[in-house]
């Protein structure tokens, strides 16, 4: 089994669209979980961290779900600067290595 | 805003042939860190290093991988003997532990080895 799961997507959707992720993990022991974004060829960049009471930062609102081992991330009113490649992320046992999954795409258009 | 740099940004070598890859990390983090990323595929980790020593390291990261912190602000990446599928990109992070459990990592823009 995958330490982290993402849909590949691709996800396309019009301005203003409202989007959701999904995300599930196999490690019951992981404390950290983030989104970060890629653009094609760029680096990871953080997103968010995402705690367990759910957090909003602007549009985006994570959410976890521990006793389902699942993390979403929702993206309302869609700007075409949002497309990229969503990467859902957790934390190792030791704590220092971050287990990446391989990312949902994202295609906003006009 | 601060950032973590790193050199160069493209790096084409012949198989057998040893690299160093370098990076400043943020001046204040404590943790540092490098991943790769092979074309199409996902992140991995690589290793980690705190204190001048390496704190957790994955499988990829054999006896040809090597990791230095030579003088205050640069972070290295030494890989002895470079074989055709070390082409990726190789990215450095860097983080300060903020509490116990979480480690927001900020990885800088990443070196794309090739190695023919």
């Amino acid at each position: 089994r995958k330490e982290v799961e993402q849909d590949p997507g691709p996800f396309n959707v019009p301005e203003g669209a409202t989007v959701a992720f999904n995300c599930t993990y196999s490690n019951s022991a992981s404390q950290s979980f983030f989104w970060y974004r890629q653009d094609c060829r760029k680096e990871p960049k953080l997103l968010m961290s995402v705690y367990s009471s759910g957090n909003e930062d602007g549009r985006f609102t994570a959410q976890l779900n521990r006793a389902s081992q699942y993390i979403s991330l929702l993206i309302r009113d869609s700007k075409l600067s949002d497309s990229a490649t969503y990467l859902c992320v957790v934390n190792s046992n030791s704590g220092y290595a971050l287990n990446f999954g391989k990312g949902t795409s994202l295609l906003v258009t006009p | 805003e601060p950032e973590v740099t790193q050199t160069p940004s493209h790096q084409v070598t012949q198989m057998g042939q040893e690299v160093i890859l370098r990076c400043v990390p943020i001046s204040n983090h404590l943790y540092f860190y490098w991943y790769r990323q092979i074309l199409g595929q996902k992140v991995e980790f690589l290793v980690s290093f705190y204190n001048n020593e390496i704190s957790e390291k994955s499988e990829i990261f054999d006896d040809q991988f090597s990791v230095e912190r030579p003088d205050g602000s640069n972070f290295t990446l030494k890989i002895r003997s470079t074989k055709l599928e070390d082409s990726a990109m190789y990215f450095c992070a860097s983080s300060v532990p903020a509490g116990a459990s979480y480690n927001e990592q900020f990885f800088g823009p990443g070196t794309r080895l090739t190695v023919l």
